[in-house]
């Protein structure tokens, strides 16, 4: 019971190639969140997802794309990486009908030059 | 909008002290608060939520809807509390998080 995992770990783009952040979680939970962390703004909702075949936008999502085609795995894309996407992402996911818990990944961390 | 307010950015105290890491809030309705915590090196976990009304490792909070607060407390602070704690909001499926505090427990 891996949790949830992120891939990659580290990540360093040039501004505007494009990127896919992966995010996984064996728990078969309904919720999935992708966060961004940047120093003294705690975590940002970029965009979540409800169940597979869903996604919304959250706090952050300008320059963002996200897919949840199967339950367990959440994207998040990057079309045009602009060095103010530089931040470490924060996976996390939790089930319905809980408490509101949600499980967090290890993070990424994304360095766009 | 939903703001979560974490005013302290740094809190240093000794060992045996009593800890207090504030959290503030704006939201009218019904709020869903959380502490999470992250020790270095590892990941985000919660530490209490509000409807459980539990302690967590020596800690409490206590959700003030007067004073819109859910401070975090501990009356005895130890060394392996030291990591970055950061309140959050829930509501509609969205949780709001506040800009964290980092707590260091000197010996």
């Amino acid at each position: 019971n891996a949790g949830v995992t992120q891939t990659p770990k580290f990540r360093v783009l040039k501004t505007g190639q494009s990127m896919t952040l992966l995010c996984a979680q064996d728990m078969n939970h309904e919720y999935m969140y992708w966060y961004r962390q940047d120093p003294g703004m705690g975590l940002r909702l970029i965009h979540y997802s409800v169940g597979e075949g869903t996604t919304a936008k959250g706090e952050v999502p300008d320059g963002y794309n996200v897919s949840r085609l199967k339950k367990q795995n959440f994207l998040l894309g990057l079309e045009s990486a602009a060095p103010s996407q530089t931040s470490v992402y924060f996976c996390a996911s939790r089930p319905s009908g809980g408490q509101g818990e949600q499980f967090f990944g290890p993070g990424t961390r994304l360095t766009v030059l | 909008a939903q703001r979560v307010t974490q005013p302290e950015k740094l809190l240093s105290v000794f060992k045996g002290a009593p800890v207090e890491l504030k959290c503030n809030y704006s939201y009218s309705g019904s709020p869903e608060l959380f502490w999470y915590v992250q020790y270095s090196r590892q990941r985000l976990q919660l530490l209490l939520r509000h409807i459980s009304r539990e302690s967590i490792k020596g800690f409490t909070a206590d959700l003030n809807k007067g004073e819109t607060s859910f401070h975090l407390k501990k009356p005895f602070a130890q060394e392996e509390d030291s990591a970055m704690y950061y309140c959050a909001l829930h509501r509609l499926n969205k949780f709001y998080f506040g800009s964290g505090t980092k707590l260091n427990v000197k010996p």
